[in-house]
């Protein structure tokens, strides 16, 4: 069973603060990791994607993989009350076009 | 932006009725997915579609499920004789390569309601 792990939260952060948001997944072959935003009855909507160990960054969002510990994590700097929703943590395996999705962690910024 | 679309938004059917999802990928890509999301849960891969054929599938697309693309535009989600489960929303997905290295776009989903 391929497991992709998120605490559901919620999480609440001010307006302006870093949000820092967590996934581990259970499958060490997982070759590709993909954060998508989700809005209450909206589509997923991709944010980030990461393959490599270390730091990726795009704007105010840094996604972090660290593949021995098998985590991923995505950091978004001065979080806008626009960034609340549900941030969905996705993996890859490469081979085969599967994405396995976490449950998503609920993020509220506060104004 | 490029979008996938999909029709209808919603959609309420009767148990053991048959319905049809529609979805109108990207124009240029080439593979296509078919996902749903039951209401407060995770979003779960039914279903991936290449060169006219089934790549990949889960374990819930069962025979009750089938995809077609009938024309250069349309992929069709079919399910023949629905249950008070699968009431969720379904999403199709496209990419331009094969093993979603970009990831999906996915379209704004049509939610399923057996009543």
């Amino acid at each position: 069973q391929k497991e992709v792990e998120q605490n559901s939260g919620p999480l609440s952060v001010p307006e302006g603060a870093i949000a820092s948001l967590n996934c581990t997944y259970s499958d060490r072959g997982s070759q590709s990791f993909f954060w998508y935003r989700q809005y209450s009855g909206k589509s997923p909507e991709l944010i980030m994607f990461i393959y490599s160990n270390g730091d990726k960054e795009d704007g105010r969002f840094t996604a972090q993989l660290n593949k021995a510990s098998q985590y991923v994590s995505l950091l978004i700097r001065d979080s806008q009350p626009s960034d609340s929703a549900t941030y969905l943590c996705a993996v890859n395996l490469g081979a085969g076009n599967q994405f396995y999705f976490g449950t998503g962690t609920s993020l509220t910024v506060i104004p | 932006e490029p979008e996938v679309t999909q029709t209808p938004s919603h959609q309420v059917t009767q148990m053991g009725q048959e319905v049809i999802l529609r979805c109108v990928p990207i124009s240029n890509h080439l593979y296509f997915y078919w996902y749903r999301q039951i209401l407060g849960q995770k979003v779960e891969f039914l279903v991936s579609f290449y060169n006219n054929e089934i790549s990949e599938k889960s374990e819930i697309f069962d025979d009750q499920f089938s995809v077609e693309r009938p024309d250069g535009s349309n992929f069709t989600l079919k399910i023949r004789s629905t249950k008070l489960e699968d009431s969720a929303m379904y999403f199709c997905a496209s990419s331009a390569t094969g093993t979603g290295g970009f990831g999906y776009t996915f379209g704004s989903g049509t939610r399923l309601t057996v009543v």
